[in-house]
């Protein structure tokens, strides 16, 4: 079955420390992948999201992700993190241009002033 | 900017009462979506439409049914509320193939 895995579900760190959020997905056809990030009593919003060409794609905020096909991964990464990072953050997936994009359970980062 | 609400920020119920949660979005898109959000269980799907009068059942479909009448506006029926349908629902809508938006979420509580 389609899935989307996300490899730690809470992530604790002090500012200006680095990031990577690991995001796995399981199908082997065309995949458009996405970050979603919700602050605290906000709505989801979309960080970043990879549609084809370059695999290192850039987001809002100094967030990247890389696309590692061979790996069926999609890392989301910053360099120094700050608290107001403090959120949760969800990978997300559309197989073959489907209409259900599929959520990985999400990662809490806790960020330490 | 793209804009999804919905009619609730928080609300509370009873055991067996009928719950409508709404949504409308202003983009004219023709996906719209129902999500529960439960801690360290992800956004799950209940039901999607991809056209007026036009449904789809997600993951967990059991307990809900939806409405679309019109393009904008999604609704969300718990036919008859149970405990363990209190969670944080959240209404997205997009184009197909497009990554999705989201509304700010209805917080049900089933006492």
């Amino acid at each position: 079955a389609q899935s989307v895995s996300q490899h730690n579900h809470h992530v604790i760190l002090s500012e200006a420390a680095s990031l990577e959020l690991g995001c796995n997905y399981s199908y082997g056809g065309t995949v458009n992948l996405f970050w979603y990030v919700q602050y605290p009593g906000q709505h989801l919003q979309l960080l970043l999201k990879y549609f084809s060409g370059d695999p290192l794609v850039k987001g809002i905020k100094g967030f990247e992700a890389e696309f590692i096909k061979s790996k069926f991964s999609f890392n989301l990464r910053k360099p120094s993190v700050q608290w107001s990072d403090t959120a949760e953050y969800f990978c997300a997936a559309l197989m073959n241009r489907d209409d259900k994009i599929i959520f990985g359970k999400g990662t809490r980062l806790h960020i330490l002033p | 900017d793209v804009k999804v609400t919905q009619s609730s920020r928080y609300l509370v119920k009873r055991t067996g009462e009928k719950v409508f949660l709404e949504c409308v979005q202003d983009m004219d898109h023709e996906n719209m979506f129902w999500y529960r959000q439960d801690p360290g269980l992800g956004l799950r799907l209940i039901y999607f439409s991809y056209d007026v009068k036009m449904k789809e059942k997600g993951d967990i479909p059991e307990g809900y049914s939806v409405s679309r009448e019109k393009k904008e506006r999604f609704s969300l029926i718990l036919e008859s509320a149970s405990t363990n349908q209190t969670s944080m629902y959240l209404c997205g809508e997009g184009l197909r193939g497009q990554p999705q938006h989201f509304g700010d979420g209805t917080r049900l509580s089933i006492l």
